[in-house]
C-alpha cells in the first residue's frame, strides 16, 4: 500500500483480555518498528524488526507483551492479560533499510477498562 | 545509550513571525540520523525533516530548516512564516544503531 497501515485503529478491551494489534508496512520496507505513545507522552520503543527477526526486543514492557512478523512484511504485537496502564497509543513504522527515512502508520488507540 | 532531550514542553508563535525549538541529543553512535517529526491532533507522525549526521550542511526543506551543531550535539528546527496548519506536537529523534529514540516533544500553538 501506499503508507504503514494498523488496525484496529481503536480498540477497547476489557481488562485480562488478549489483545492482537496489525501493523502492515510499506511495500519492499525492511525495517520494522513498534512505539507505545501514552496520554500526553514521548514515544516509547518497544522492538524493531530487520525482515523476520527482532534483534533487539529490550523495549517489551513485560512477558505479557510479544511481536511477530511473517513473510518480510506484516506484524502482530500481542498484548495478554491485558492491564489498564496498557492503554495508549500503540505506533508501526517502517523504512526501507537502516538510516533511511522511518514511516509512521497512525496507531492503534488501545483502551483498557 | 542514546538520549533525546527537549527542554521546551511549549512554545507559541505569532502567525506569519519565526520560531526555533529546541532539541539535544547524546549518543556513542559515528553514524547516525537526525530527525524532527510533527504529530497534529489526528496522531499521524509526519516527518518534518532529516539531517545526515555526517553532513555539515544544515538540511532545510521549505519554512522549516535546522540548526545542526554536532560537537555541541544540538538539533533545532526553525520555523520561518508559521503558519496554521504547523500546530502541534514536534518531536526530535536520534536514529543509530538500528533505533529510534525521541524526545518528549514540544507542544507548537499559532496565534492567529
Amino acid at each position: 500500500g501506499a503508507g504503514v497501515s494498523q488496525s484496529p485503529s481503536n480498540k477497547v478491551t476489557e481488562k485480562g483480555k488478549d489483545v492482537e494489534l496489525r501493523c502492515d508496512p510499506i511495500s519492499g520496507h525492511t525495517a520494522l518498528y513498534w512505539y507505545r505513545q501514552s496520554l500526553g507522552q514521548g514515544l516509547e520503543f518497544l522492538i524493531y524488526f530487520q525482515g523476520n527477526s527482532a534483534p533487539d526486543k529490550s523495549g517489551l514492557p513485560s512477558d505479557r507483551f510479544s511481536a511477530e512478523r511473517t513473510g518480510g512484511s506484516v506484524s502482530t504485537l500481542t498484548i495478554q492479560r491485558t492491564q489498564q496502564e496498557d492503554s495508549a497509543v500503540y505506533l508501526c513504522a517502517s523504512s526501507l533499510s537502516f538510516g533511511n527515512t522511518i514511516y509512521f502508520g497512525e496507531g492503534s488507540w488501545l483502551t483498557v477498562v | 545509550a542514546q538520549t533525546v532531550t527537549q527542554s521546551q514542553p511549549e512554545m507559541s508563535v505569532q502567525e506569519a513571525e519565526t520560531v526555533t525549538l529546541s532539541c539535544t541529543y547524546d549518543t556513542s553512535e559515528s553514524d547516525y540520523y537526525l530527525f524532527w517529526y510533527k504529530q497534529p491532533p489526528s496522531r499521524q507522525m509526519i516527518l518534518v525533516i532529516r539531517q545526515e549526521a555526517y553532513k555539515q550542511q544544515n538540511a532545510t526543506e521549505n519554512r522549516f530548516s535546522v540548526n545542526f551543531q554536532k560537537a555541541a550535539k544540538s538539533f533545532s528546527l526553525k520555523i520561518s512564516d508559521s503558519q496554521l496548519g504547523d500546530a502541534a506536537m514536534y518531536f526530535c529523534s536520534n536514529f543509530g544503531n538500528e533505533k529510534l529514540t525521541f524526545g518528549t516533544g514540544t507542544r507548537l500553538t499559532i496565534i492567529p
